[in-house]
Formats: C-alpha cells, sequence, structure tokens
C-alpha cells in the first residue's frame, strides 16, 4: 500500500482552479514532486521542491504543501490539463522512494 | 539532446530473469541519481529502485532481493537486472533521471514492457 494518499478522481469546469492534493506523514519532512500522466505516455514533471516548474510547464501549475499535505493547482484548468496525476516524495526512512496512487483529472 | 532510451522488454516466464537497459545520452548517468519506475496495466506508477552517483541504492519492498540496480559508466547505461519473476511484476518499466538536488525525477525514458506469463 501507498504511503502518500490522493483522491482517485477529482474534475473541474473548464477554466476553473482545481486542488489535487496527496497526503503522507513524510510529507511533514519532505516536499512533493508532481507528475502529469496522459494516456499511452510517459510520465511528466509539472511541479518539484517548495513551488518549481521545469521549463516548459504553464505557470496556471502551482504547488504548496502544509503539515501532512501536499497540493497541486490548477487555476485555470484547460482541456489539455485532462491526464492523471501524481505526487511523489520519500517515505518515512527516507532512503526510499514513494509515489501516491494517482488522481484523476477531468475537465469537464 | 537529454534522452533516456530503455530496451530489454519482452515476455518471461514465473520465475525467469531479464535485464532492462537505459541508454542515457546528453548527460552522465554517474553524476545524478537514477530510478526505476514501474507502472502495471491499467495502475499508477511504482517506484521500484534506485541508484545514487555514490552508488548507494535502495529497493521497493516488493522487489528487495530479486532485482539488481545497476549502471555501467563507460557506456552511460542505467540496468535492471529482475530475477524470480513474478506475474504481479508485469508493468511497463520508467527509468528516470533524478533532479539535481530535489526529491524529482525530471527526464524519463519512453518505458518498456515486461510481461511475466506462462
Amino acid at each position: 500500500s501507498s504511503e502518500l494518499t490522493q483522491d482517485p478522481a477529482v474534475s473541474v469546469a473548464l477554466g476553473q482552479t482545481v486542488r489535487i492534493t496527496c497526503q503522507g506523514d513524510s510529507l511533514r519532512s519532505y516536499y512533493a514532486s508532481w507528475y502529469q500522466q496522459k494516456p499511452g505516455q510517459a510520465p511528466v514533471l509539472v511541479i518539484y521542491g517548495k513551488n518549481n516548474r521545469p521549463s516548459g510547464i504553464p505557470d496556471r501549475f502551482s504547488g504548496s504543501s502544509s503539515g501532512n499535505t501536499a497540493s497541486l493547482t490548477i487555476t485555470g484548468a484547460q482541456a489539455e490539463d485532462e491526464a492523471d496525476y501524481y505526487c511523489n516524495s520519500r517515505d518515512s526512512s527516507g532512503n526510499q522512494l514513494v509515489f501516491g496512487g494517482g488522481t484523476k483529472l477531468t475537465v469537464l | 539532446e537529454v534522452q533516456l532510451v530503455e530496451s530489454g522488454g519482452g515476455l518471461v516466464q514465473p520465475g525467469g530473469s531479464l535485464r532492462l537497459s537505459c541508454a542515457a545520452s546528453g548527460f552522465t548517468v554517474s553524476s545524478n541519481y537514477m530510478s526505476w519506475v514501474r507502472q502495471a496495466p491499467g495502475k499508477g506508477l511504482e517506484w521500484v529502485s534506485v541508484i545514487y552517483s555514490g552508488g548507494s541504492t535502495y529497493y521497493a519492498d516488493s522487489v528487495k532481493g530479486r532485482f539488481t540496480i545497476s549502471r555501467d559508466n563507460s557506456k552511460n547505461t542505467l540496468y535492471l537486472q529482475m530475477n524470480s519473476l513474478r506475474a504481479e511484476d508485469t508493468a511497463v518499466y520508467y527509468c528516470a533521471r533524478g533532479f539535481p538536488g530535489d526529491d524529482a525525477f525530471d527526464i524519463w525514458g519512453q518505458g518498456t514492457m515486461v510481461t511475466v506469463s506462462s
């Protein structure tokens, strides 16, 4: 079982704001990174560290963290943002890495 | 261009072995931490193993004792030796580069499919 917990599915109206969360005890000590994965494609890093975006990722993607919860926020969701989103961090030991179970985002 | 290309996947019987390769270009494998991540059909991502630049290795509990991660610096290639394979190891296996200074994977390969079945 995953040490990082995500809601299985979330929906958002086109142009609205959506927050995807990731919960886990290790998030009190480590930042989460976030990945977008579309069907048949490899994951793509969208947020890492405190709130950093790799080159080429739109600024509508942002990250935050509080206590044991990390969040990915999409401000003004677009149709192309419909995808699976995964959080990733270290486990409580700090030696192993772990992914959340993933959240399927539907843009209505 | 920074790129990772996996190979070596295929169909193998339960109890069999397979070695996956991940050829890197545009950067040096030994200067970064590198991981294998897998995804069973219709399921989420599962971290499998990591090798750090200093050579330390760690494994998910589900593969510990059966899988071995390694690298060949002269070939700039990452490997995953998989022994005692089980049906539940069936998945697409991705290699990924650790983002320097952060716990994140910034470069991913396209994945290679491993099917364990009789």
